[in-house]
């Protein structure tokens, strides 16, 4: 039982170039979540999945897109990186509502130069 | 919106007790929730306490909430050099598919 892993670890990219951000669980959530962490902002929530086959904008969506694949999986897709994105990127599951303990993945750390 | 907040920083000696504020505005909040945050880690879950308690105690950890001032706190007691982390709070809001609202993290910093 591996619970939430995300793929890659680090990456690094160039103005422009796009990338897409994996992640999966194995713990048959309903609900996943992507968010970004800065610098004395906390976490701010990007998109949600309620459940399989939904997807909704989070607080700060510009210039992300969403794949919620199947039950396990949820990708975050950057189609043209800003230095703005420059970030680390967590996923999170949870069984049903995001009242429900959410589970981390560890983090991508993105680098946009 | 809502908005949760913490202060920054906070330093301790081994076997001091620790004590992590946070206040949140948003009255409706059912849940809120403290996380830790390990270096190079994602977030874990270490406790969280309905908005009709007073207080949760679990082990070392104190959680206090104050929902007149919208004040939650979280106490360590003997803190331990392992506890040295990000600590973040988080409200959950009252209706439908609850989003989580995390505060900025407090750094907690234990010297031996």
């Amino acid at each position: 039982n591996a619970g939430v892993t995300q793929t890659p670890k680090f990456q690094v990219l160039k103005t422009g170039q796009s990338m897409t951000l994996q992640c999966a669980q194995d713990m048959n959530h309903n609900s996943m979540y992507w968010y970004r962490q800065d610098p004395g902002m906390g976490l701010r929530l990007i998109y949600y999945s309620a459940s399989e086959g939904t997807t909704d904008k989070g607080e700060v969506p510009n210039g992300y897109n969403v794949s919620r694949l199947n039950k396990r999986e949820f990708s975050l897709r950057l189609e043209s990186a800003a230095p703005s994105q420059t970030s680390v990127y967590f996923c999170a599951s949870s069984e049903a509502s995001s009242t429900d303990t959410q589970y981390f993945g560890p983090g991508t750390r993105l680098t946009v130069l | 919106g809502e908005d949760v907040e913490q202060s920054l920083f906070l330093s301790v000696r081994e076997g001091d007790s620790s004590v992590i504020n946070c206040t949140y505005t948003d009255s409706s909040s059912t849940y809120l929730y403290w996380y830790k945050q390990e270096p190079g880690a994602g977030l874990q879950l270490l406790t969280y306490i309905f908005s009709n308690m007073d207080m949760k105690q679990d082990q070392r950890l104190t959680v206090l909430l104050n929902k007149k001032d919208k004040h939650l706190s979280l106490r360590i007691a003997d803190t331990q050099t392992g506890d040295s982390a990000i600590y973040f709070c988080a409200e959950g809001p009252n209706t439908g598919f609850q989003k989580l609202v995390f505060g900025t993290g407090t750094r907690l910093l234990v010297s031996p």
